[in-house]
């Protein structure tokens, strides 16, 4: 049964904070995603890792960076949190990257930047 | 611009009726449509897939249809049970690992 665990399930910084999310699986899965989820506009990729330390910027990549130094472990990184960056992240991991690949989601972290 | 789209935010049903879950898309690329399902404090789970070159997928209690002329989807949920309450997101994906995914729609069923 695969498993993707995300470091927190809430957390508050400040504007300004740098801001580490952490997420890890257990499966060997060679692909991770980082999403964020907001009301009215679903789930958008914000980065991509097929391998470590390779990545691939998603849709909304401004304002973040990843890191990818161990397979199991995929970090997203807020370099100066903003209050836009307010959200709910969302990790995936999916053990190929062929069509249709089924994504398996962490449960989220709900980040609010005040 | 939303490229799928999953226009009912909410949708409540009676148990034992039949849910319908819509969700359209706008780019004739996308080959491959999934749908997943949101509990909440927990993250989406896969739910059924369906390939373009289909036009129906069945697993259980859920059916996925596809129209690729009108360029929308749905999801049959028969018969409904108060177990499914949850948010349903449609996802597309034009043979590559991105998916796109639509607002999603929150489904109660009613007891």
């Amino acid at each position: 049964d695969v498993k993707v665990t995300q470091s927190s399930r809430y957390l508050v910084k400040r504007t300004g904070e740098k801001v580490f999310l952490e997420c890890v699986q257990d499966m060997d899965h060679e692909n991770m995603f980082w999403y964020r989820q907001d009301p009215g506009l679903g789930l958008r990729l914000i980065y991509f890792s097929y391998d470590v330390k390779m990545k691939e910027k998603g849709d909304i990549p401004e304002g973040y960076s990843v890191s990818r130094e161990k397979k199991e472990r995929f970090s997203l990184i807020l370099e100066s949190a903003s209050t836009n960056q307010t959200s709910m992240y969302l990790c995936a991991s999916s053990l190929y990257t062929g069509v249709g690949e089924t994504q398996y989601f962490g449960p989220g972290t709900r980040l609010l930047v005040l | 611009d939303q490229q799928v789209k999953q226009n009912s935010p909410s949708l409540s049903v009676q148990e034992g009726r039949i849910s319908i879950l819509n969700c359209d898309y706008t780019n004739s690329m996308f080959d491959y449509f999934l749908w997943y399902k949101k509990y909440p404090a927990e993250g989406p789970t896969f739910l059924i897939s369906i390939s373009s070159i289909k036009d129906k997928n069945e697993d259980g209690r859920f059916t996925v249809f596809l129209n690729k002329s009108a360029k929308h989807l749905s999801l049959h949920i028969v018969p409904s049970q108060p177990g499914d309450s949850a948010v349903y997101f449609c996802a597309a994906s034009s043979g590559t690992y991105k998916y796109i995914f639509g607002t999603g729609t929150r489904l109660k069923v009613l007891a």
